[in-house]
């Protein structure tokens, strides 16, 4: 079974420029998040959906990102502008459901860094 | 909000030898979840292991296992007979078992297997 896909891997801009991140989950999950790794500290999250509605994004910047799950499948992350303190990587994750008991499945994450 | 506290950056251990990891949280709720996630450098997280705080039996999976202390809010990771691949940064991470299902994470402790 294919894992959790995301890209790009590495990305590199300069501030005040724009990014999207691409995420593509575990076939039939239900459940996808977004999380926010900044070096030296555990995982935050951003936003989750349920299907293609948004469960939780209380902790996204919404003045500068904003995310999309079209069709309850892949989802897009998008910064504008980007901060310098938005250097982290960028996580994605997935479970089949939002039970507690339904494990989240993680992929590589997109290495942000911004100049 | 959930805090999730890990109070090692880091931690050393001989191949063969076990090494253990604190964690300890704060929370109000009586009903919720435990998970120690593992990421390799460069690799994504994947989950190590899951308590369910309504069970009083420590969970297991092979070489690994937890101290689940509930009374005490603390959740202990024990890696036994040390391997070279368990060289990772390992994550506690609290979920509620009824809405909010998002994962808060500690920190991170670094564990490092000398051969």
């Amino acid at each position: 079974e294919a894992g959790v896909a995301q890209s790009p891997r590495y990305k590199i801009i300069e501030k005040r420029q724009s990014v999207a991140f691409w995420c593509n989950p575990i076939s039939g999950h239900a459940t996808l998040y977004w999380y926010q790794q900044i070096l030296g500290q555990g995982p935050k999250l951003l936003i989750q959906f349920q299907n293609n509605g948004v469960v939780d994004d209380s902790q996204l910047p919404k003045d500068r990102f904003s995310a999309e799950r079209l069709k309850g499948v892949d989802s897009t992350l998008k910064i504008q502008p980007a901060k310098l303190e938005d250097s982290a990587v960028y996580l994605c994750a997935s479970s089949l459901g939002d039970r507690g008991t339904d494990t989240q499945y993680f992929g590589p994450g997109t290495r942000l860094t911004v100049l | 909000a959930q805090t999730v506290t890990q109070s090692q950056p880091e931690m050393s251990v001989q191949e063969a030898e076990t090494v253990t990891l604190s964690c300890t949280y704060d929370t109000s709720e009586s009903d919720y979840y435990l998970f120690w996630y593992k990421q390799p450098p460069s690799r994504q997280m994947i989950l190590v292991i899951r308590q369910e705080a309504y069970k009083q039996q420590n969970a297991t999976e092979n070489r690994f296992s937890v101290n689940f202390q509930k009374a005490a809010k603390s959740f202990s990771l024990k890696i036994s007979d040390s391997q070279l691949g368990d060289a990772a940064m390992y994550f506690c991470a609290y979920r509620r078992a009824i809405n909010d299902y998002k994962l808060s994470f500690g920190a991170g402790t670094t564990v490092t297997v000398r051969a």
